[in-house]
């Protein structure tokens, strides 16, 4: 009930395509849900959120899309770029009552090669 | 305005050492969050305290661990007597309430040798 399950667990995207990140949640109470960005030796960083009252939310070159009937939410990165290349982990919480205490998924390592 | 800081960035103990890592929250922040990440995992939540209590410890490990967040200071998350299994990486979130965007520290990686 608690778990947030990502794929796939690592991913090589040419320079200029799509990368395509997908997460799945079991708790129907979960209602914030966000992807953070974190390159080696550094802490996570906040990259984008959705809340289930939206199907998509778009901030640059980054997407997130929402199915809440599924149970499933997937972060696009348009115009992949070789600075993109980061571990993107999506998370989950009952965010009204609790941000800070988020459910992570296991993470996806993102290569874009030149 | 500086972000979350966590010293020291590096530790290395000996098996049945002690470990201290601090975490200085974001300026304006009152609530601190602990999580740990093992090597090629996500991260795992441990605790979230506010200023002298501890609101939610369910993911603390039953023995061994603490974590404290006096009126004055850093928070602190103490681990005794460490074993080989302790070695991750260690990160402190804040946020200015409940409700909003917690943000990261650099972390603190703790090796058991």
């Amino acid at each position: 009930q608690q778990q947030v399950k990502q794929s796939p667990q690592s991913l090589i995207v040419q320079k200029g395509g799509i990368s395509i990140i997908n997460c799945a949640y079991e708790n129907t109470a979960f209602d914030y849900f966000p992807w953070y960005q974190q390159f080696p030796g550094k802490g996570p960083a906040l990259l984008i959120a959705i809340r289930p009252d939206v199907s998509e939310k778009k901030e640059g070159r980054f997407t997130i899309s929402f199915n809440k009937s599924a149970k499933q939410f997937s972060l696009h990165i348009m115009d992949s770029q070789p600075g993109d290349s980061a571990t993107y982990f999506c998370a989950a919480n009952k965010g009204s009552s609790n941000t800070g205490k988020l459910i992570f998924g296991q993470g996806t390592t993102l290569q874009v090669k030149p | 305005n500086a972000g979350v800081m966590q010293n020291p960035r590096h530790l290395v103990r000996r098996r049945g050492q002690e470990a201290r890592l601090r975490c200085s929250p974001m300026k304006g922040h009152s609530h601190v969050y602990w999580y740990r990440q093992l090597p090629e995992e996500g991260l795992k939540f441990m605790v979230y305290l506010q200023k002298e209590n501890i609101i939610d410890e369910s993911g603390m490990p039953k023995e061994r661990f603490s974590a404290e967040f006096p009126k004055e200071g850093p928070s602190i998350l103490r681990i005794q007597q460490v074993v080989r299994g302790d070695s991750a990486a260690y990160f402190c979130a804040s946020s200015s309430w409940s409700g909003t965007e917690a943000f990261f520290g650099q972390g603190t990686r703790l090796t058991v040798v």
